[in-house]
C-alpha cells in the first residue's frame, strides 16, 4: 500500500536550518510530481512547495523562497525539504503530499518549532 | 492567486444531522476542486476531487457539487467519526491554494 513516512523536524533556531525527508513506498515514486504542505499552530493549511517527477522544476510559496530548497531522491524514493534561515513563523506541522491533480496521499507529519 | 473562501468556519451539529460546508473561488477553477479532512494527529485525508468524484473508500453520505466558482461538501448524516476540520482546495492554477477550513463540532 501506498506509505509516505516522514522524519526530521524538531526544534530549530531562529537563522538556523532544519531538514525534512519523506520516505515513499507502495508505489512507483518517480511518476509523481511532490509537494509540501504546512500548518502553523491554531491556521489553516497552507501550500509550500512542489517538485516535479524528474526533479527538474521546482515552485516555492513566496513565504518562503529563497530559503527553503524541495529536492528528490528518485534511486531511494525520497522526498526532501531543506529550510535555511529558518523564522518564527515556519513554526507549523509539515506534510509531504503526492499529487495527482488533488493530494491523494499524505504523510503523517513533522513538527518544526522555531524558537530559541 | 486565486483565494478561496470557505463557510462556515465553525459549525456546531449534532450526529444524524445533515451539513453543508460551502467554497467560493475568486475566479473560475473550473471543477479543479479537492476536499480534504483534517483530524488532530492523522494525516489529512482526500474525500472528494474533481469537485465531485468520491475518493475510493470514501462513505457515499460525503458528497460534492459545484463548478466554475461556488461549491459545496455535503455530508447527509453526520457520524461521530466526522467531526473534523474540512478543508477545499482549488488545483487548476499554481500556487494550489486551500480555504480557511471548517471545523465541524458536537453541538
Amino acid at each position: 500500500q501506498v506509505q509516505l513516512v516522514q522524519s526530521g523536524g524538531g526544534v530549530g533556531q531562529p537563522g538556523r536550518s532544519l531538514r525534512l525527508s519523506c520516505a515513499a513506498s507502495g508505489f512507483t515514486f518517480r511518476n509523481f510530481d511532490m509537494h509540501w504542505v504546512r500548518q502553523a499552530p491554531g491556521k489553516g493549511l497552507e501550500w509550500v512547495a512542489v517538485i516535479s517527477k524528474d526533479g527538474n522544476t521546482k515552485y516555492y510559496a513566496d513565504s518562503v523562497k529563497g530559503r527553503f530548497t524541495i529536492s528528490r531522491d528518485n534511486s531511494n524514493n525520497t522526498l526532501y525539504l531543506q529550510m535555511n534561515s529558518l523564522r518564527s513563523e515556519d513554526t507549523a506541522m509539515f506534510y509531504c503530499a503526492r499529487a495527482l491533480g488533488p493530494f491523494d496521499y499524505w504523510g503523517q507529519g513533522a513538527l518544526v518549532t522555531v524558537s530559541s | 492567486d486565486i483565494q478561496m473562501t470557505q463557510s462556515p468556519s465553525t459549525l456546531s451539529a449534532s450526529v444524524g444531522d445533515r451539513v453543508t460546508i460551502t467554497c467560493r473561488a475568486s475566479q473560475s477553477i473550473s471543477a479543479w476542486l479537492a476536499w480534504y479532512q483534517l483530524k488532530p494527529g492523522e494525516a489529512p485525508k482526500l474525500l472528494i476531487y474533481k469537485a465531485s468524484s468520491l475518493e475510493n473508500g470514501v462513505p457515499s453520505r460525503f458528497r460534492g457539487s459545484g463548478s466554475g466558482t461556488e461549491f459545496t461538501l455535503t455530508i447527509s448524516s453526520l457520524q461521530p467519526d466526522d467531526f473534523a476540520t474540512y478543508y477545499c482546495q482549488q488545483y487548476n492554477n499554481a500556487p494550489l491554494t486551500f480555504g480557511g477550513g471548517t471545523k465541524v463540532e458536537i453541538k
